[in-house]
């Protein structure tokens, strides 16, 4: 079947411009992560939904980070004021539930130039 | 608070010798232990995780770990390096709440 995927695969943008990023998970999976990944680092996390609503989001760095997951199904991370520290790729997981292994997609690559 | 420590930001090995790829946590709560691979540009893919049942686990290709608490170890093994498995390795320990803490990771080369 198929797996988690993200959409684009690469964005760039300016400093201080607004981005979306997307997520499209396995369907069915109830619990979705987001993961940002630095160069030379391991993934951290963001956020996580279970359904509809954010059941952790202490991971998000500052208030121009935000996340949506309006039907349950697919997210998206919306990023305002983009500064250069915002380069990374970030990654989507999604799991069956919570408790459950999470399926990883490839990432959006972000540039902030 | 939950945190992993990856010893050796790179390995290398020869192919056919032992692969060990070295991870110790610290965890408040019994942990739950996980190696993912990640293969240049692509996504990560779970080799195996520990959940409280046997300390010795079986993963995919071939690799294993062992859980051992008294030393707060999940080293990754595998016998005999194949060319394939040269790739970035995650170790990563979460909690009641799920979400992942990731190592730093171990970048494994395999020369023929």
């Amino acid at each position: 079947g198929a797996g988690v995927s993200q959409t684009p695969s690469n964005k760039v943008t300016e400093k201080g411009k607004y981005v979306e990023l997307r997520c499209d998970p396995i369907s069915g999976h109830t619990a979705l992560y987001w993961y940002r990944q630095s160069l030379g680092q391991g993934p951290e996390f963001l956020i996580y939904f279970q359904g509809t609503g954010a059941a952790d989001d202490s991971g998000l760095p500052n208030d121009r980070f935000f996340a949506v997951r309006p039907e349950g199904s697919v997210s998206t991370l919306k990023i305002q004021r983009t500064e250069r520290g915002d380069s990374a790729v970030y990654l989507c997981a999604s799991s069956l539930t919570t408790a459950e292994t999470q399926y990883f997609g490839p990432g959006t690559r972000l540039l902030v130039l | 608070a939950q945190s992993v420590t990856q010893l050796g930001s790179h390995v290398s090995v020869s192919e056919g010798a032992l692969v060990l790829l070295r991870c110790n946590y610290s965890s408040s709560v019994p942990p739950y232990l996980f190696w993912y691979v990640q293969y240049p540009n692509q996504g990560l893919q779970l080799l195996l995780k520990y959940t409280s049942a046997a300390t010795l686990v079986k993963g995919i290709n071939g690799f294993e770990a062992e859980f051992k608490k008294s030393e707060t170890s999940f080293h990754l093994t595998k016998p005999s390096a194949h060319m394939s498995d040269a790739a970035e390795y995650f170790c990563a320990v979460s909690g009641r709440t799920d979400k992942l803490i990731f190592g730093t990771g171990t970048r494994l080369q395999v020369f023929p």
